[in-house]
């Protein structure tokens, strides 16, 4: 079947415009999460859902960045007012389960350039 | 607070021969602990997982790693590499209780050459 699946795959913004990334997830997977890959450096935790819940936005670096799920499926990241630094490959990953041992399945991620 | 250190950026072998890919975790409360792998141009994918149990534990691609809690580390290894196993390879730590965060080391390399 489908894997996880992201878009836009490349997006470019000038400093200030706010984007949205979005993630369709594998289909009937309950946990959803959104990482923040800078160059040359390992995934970073942004924030975790449960079906629609978003228990775990511990790693959201400010206000400006946001993350719904809504319906408990597709997701989407939203940064507003973006950053220089905010430029890095945003990924998304889901698992069927709830469990913190589950396997995330990743997507190819969307890479951001803030210019 | 957890962390997770790779202590080589890259690893250059030729091929056919053995390799270890070191990992070293912090936390306080049990883990899970795992490897990923992300070849060039995809995703990234699980290779392997530590929940409990028998503290050597066997992947996909003839990986195994080896848990050490007195030691802290999960280190990956394979016996006979082959140029198709050239990729980035990442350890990752969770805890048991507390939030639902993955942290991820910073990676490495490992360039297979004929």
């Amino acid at each position: 079947g489908a894997g996880v699946s992201q878009s836009p795959r490349y997006k470019v913004a000038k400093r200030g415009q706010d984007v949205a990334l979005r993630c369709d997830p594998i289909s009937g997977h309950v946990s959803l999460f959104w990482y923040q890959q800078a160059l040359g450096q390992g995934p970073e935790f942004l924030t975790y859902f449960q079906n629609e819940a978003q228990l775990d936005k511990s790693g959201l670096p400010s206000d400006r960045f946001f993350a719904e799920r809504p319906e408990g499926s597709v997701s989407t990241l939203k940064i507003q007012r973006t950053q220089q630094e905010d430029s890095a490959v945003y990924l998304c990953a889901s698992s069927a389960g709830t469990g913190k041992g589950d396997e995330q399945f990743f997507g190819p991620g969307t890479r951001l350039t803030v210019l | 607070a957890q962390s997770v250190t790779q202590l080589d950026s890259q690893v250059p072998v030729f091929e056919e021969a053995p390799v270890e890919l070191r990992c070293n975790y912090s936390s306080s409360v049990s883990v899970y602990l795992f490897w990923y792998v992300q070849y060039p141009n995809q995703g990234l994918q699980l290779l392997l997982k530590y929940l409990s149990g028998s503290t050597l534990v066997k992947g996909i691609n003839g990986f195994e790693a080896e848990f050490n809690k007195s030691q802290t580390s999960f280190h990956l290894r394979k016996p006979s590499v082959h140029i198709s196993d050239t990729a980035e390879y990442f350890c990752a730590v969770s805890e048991g209780t507390g939030g639902f965060k993955t942290i991820f080391g910073a990676g490495t390399r490992l360039f297979v050459k004929a």
